[in-house]
């Protein structure tokens, strides 16, 4: 298995609070991703990393930001989370763009 | 990006072959057919990928029609631990597409 982690694994926080999700690898990937999943939309993707501090944003990347300071690791922020960010956050990565991706355990979020 | 469509739901019994299909009869030439598969309460996993020929590995086997519009994702033997989520997925490989786009995908339901 790929050494992805992420943490925490299950939080729950109050509407307008400020969250910060991580993904940790171990494998030296170039690439990252963060996506959710939410019933009746399958996973999409919020932002992604193609190197150290270069990050773009994916197809549902209102309300969030990423940072990546250091290859191994993705930090996904809820800058004032709200009830609509309730979901399940997975991490990905990926050794070269466009191959195949590997994801982590996921992060289930609720915001009350 | 191309779409690809793909059953609800399957339902198979355990130690049997099993057949996924998938129709993308939008895909591009630069298209590779991708399959990821999702156990429950987990991250997606990758399972297989081709882009002309017919391909197989120690999970699965893929059927690439002559066409390129559809595709077969094989389980030769299913075992209860195959029971998840199969999304069949198109990534351009030129294009580089820096994500993957999962539709509801096929829940496979496998009978002891």
């Amino acid at each position: 298995d790929a050494g992805i982690t992420q943490s925490p694994r299950h939080k729950v926080t109050e509407t307008g609070t400020p969250v910060t999700l991580r993904c940790h690898q171990t494998e030296n990937h170039r690439y990252m991703y963060w996506y959710r999943q939410d019933p009746g939309h399958g996973l999409r993707l919020i932002h992604y990393s193609y190197g150290v501090k270069d990050t773009d944003k994916g197809e549902v990347s209102d309300g969030y930001s990423v940072s990546r300071s250091k290859t191994e690791d993705f930090l996904l922020t809820l800058e004032s989370a709200t009830s609509s960010q309730t979901s399940v956050y997975f991490c990905a990565i990926s050794d070269r763009q466009g191959q195949t991706q590997y994801f982590g355990p996921g992060t289930r979020l609720l915001v009350l | 990006d191309a779409k690809t469509t793909q059953p609800n739901s399957m339902e198979s019994n355990e130690e049997e072959p099993v057949h996924l299909p998938c129709n993308h009869s939008t895909i591009s030439g630069t298209d590779y057919i991708h399959w990821y598969r999702q156990l429950p309460s987990q991250g997606p996993e990758y399972v297989i990928h081709g882009l002309t020929s017919n391909v197989n590995n120690r999970m699965a086997s893929l059927a690439i029609a002559e066409d390129r519009k559809s595709s077969t994702l094989i389980l030769h033997r299913a075992t209860l631990r195959d029971a998840a989520v199969y999304y069949c997925i198109l990534r351009d490989w030129e294009g580089g597409s820096e994500k993957l786009v999962f539709g509801k995908g096929t829940k496979l339901t496998v009978n002891p």
